[in-house]
């Protein structure tokens, strides 16, 4: 397994663009996790899926942003639209069940100029 | 509420010299608790967990839940050691970080 796969690697958008995160979890794993990583305030759980369904959407700072797991290969997290402040690197991490670590992907670094 | 507390942003130790990364929690239940690490340029990886109890790379961490603490610790510091050391807490199904330790070890 190539591990968890997160597209695209990098990402520089203008202010007000809307912007579509990838990821695709490791085969077989049930959760799946969305965090942002920034200096200030390190990572970030953003939301978590458990069997492709929305658990804790809590953190995620606002309506602009949204996350799909349409099946349990895939998930988008979406920026709409994107303001400077959401400049950070986006990681996705899958993990097989409670308890368990979670694996993650090489993340996505977004700019929003 | 779930939290977890890494009190240093940075952690400056002598090649050789004793590491002691801090980790606090805060979690009603029995937490699984875990330490991450990201070296330069590569993805978060697990270190270790406590329910393991072994020591990886010459890391330890003891899960004191009198203290609610979670402290990594390596007896001598190495320089391929330095990273960024992430403390996590996996509770009601969601894993949690702290905000991280970047640990410099000086030569």
């Amino acid at each position: 397994d190539a591990g968890v796969i997160q597209s695209p690697r990098h990402e520089v958008t203008e202010m007000g663009q809307e912007v579509t995160l990838r990821c695709k979890p490791i085969s077989g794993h049930n959760s799946l996790f969305w965090y942002r990583q920034t200096m200030m305030r390190g990572l970030e759980l953003l939301i978590y899926f458990n069997n492709n369904v929305p658990i804790d959407d809590s953190g995620m700072p606002e309506d602009r942003f949204s996350a799909k797991m349409p099946n349990a290969s895939f998930s988008t997290l979406k920026i709409q639209p994107s303001e400077p402040r959401d400049s950070a690197v986006y990681f996705c991490a899958s993990s097989l069940n409670q308890g368990a670590e979670a694996f993650f992907g090489q993340g996505t670094r977004l700019t929003v100029v | 509420a779930q939290r977890v507390t890494q009190p240093e942003k940075l952690l400056s130790v002598f090649k050789g010299a004793p590491v002691e990364l801090k980790c606090n929690y805060s979690y009603s239940g029995s937490p699984e608790l875990f330490w991450y690490v990201q070296y330069s340029r590569q993805r978060l990886q697990l270190l270790l967990r406590h329910i393991s109890r072994e020591s990886i790379k010459g890391f330890t961490a003891d899960l004191n839940k009198g203290e609610t603490s979670f402290h990594l610790k390596k007896p001598f510091a190495q320089e391929e050691d330095s990273a960024m050391y992430y403390c996590a807490l996996n509770g009601d199904d969601k894993i949690i970080f702290g905000k991280g330790t970047r640990l410099h070890i000086l030569p």
